[in-house]
């Protein structure tokens, strides 16, 4: 069984610093997607990788497959970024995800 | 924004009644899930779809029915609806290789 397992669960930051996020798995991946969910929000797709990285705007999320480690990272923290960050991966030859269980991300001014 | 709509939005319901979730999709997208959200376990997978008619349990499957009879529908059933399954319900889809698409979830209250 595909273990998913993110640190740290809960995460306090000051605005503008550098926040990094990690996620571990155990088993052989296909793709591992990073999600964001404001409180009683919604839940949005912010990244889908496969390998390397990926940037959008200032968010950074990276991969290494031999390893089973992933970290999305957030540049200059602001109080909108508080949220809960989820990793899901997609196990190899399966339809179907597994998640972790989050990471609450308090961002204060 | 995929398209998604789940209904209703919210519902409050009496144990031992069945009760119907549904998720509606506009892109054609393969695969539908369904997930329930509780404190302290995160999502959980209750049951997917890979295609019409095509559907498969998850890890929390006991209690609950899906059907998918066209691309665009998901339907999530409890057949006899226990305060156990008090919970926020998501619908996601995906297509091949691509991200995931949530809808705004469905809070369902079981007294």
């Amino acid at each position: 069984k595909n273990e998913v397992e993110q640190s740290p669960q809960n995460l306090t930051a000051q605005e503008g610093e550098f926040i990094t996020i990690n996620c571990s798995y155990s088993v052989g991946i296909s793709a591992l997607h990073w999600l964001q969910q404001h409180p009683g929000g919604g839940i949005v797709s912010l990244f889908m990788l496969s390998s390397g990285k990926k940037k959008h705007g200032r968010l950074i999320a990276t991969i290494n497959i031999q390893e089973k480690h992933s970290s999305l990272h957030i540049t200059a923290s602001h109080p909108r970024d508080s949220a809960v960050y989820i990793c899901a991966v997609e196990e190899g030859g399966s339809e179907k995800l597994v998640f972790g269980k989050g990471t609450k991300l308090t961002v204060n001014p | 924004d995929a398209g998604i709509t789940q209904s209703p939005r919210h519902k409050v319901t009496e144990t031992g009644t069945p009760v119907t979730l549904r998720c509606h999709q506009t892109e054609n997208h393969r695969y539908m899930y369904w997930y329930r959200q509780d404190p302290g376990h995160g999502l959980r997978l209750i049951h997917y779809s890979y295609g019409v008619k095509d559907t498969d349990k998850g890890e929390v499957s006991d209690g609950y029915s899906v059907s998918r009879s066209k691309t665009e529908d998901f339907l999530l059933t409890l057949e006899s609806a226990t305060s156990s399954q008090t919970s926020v319900y998501f619908c996601a889809v995906r297509g091949v290789d691509s991200p995931l698409h949530f809808g705004n979830g469905t809070r369902l209250t079981v007294t």
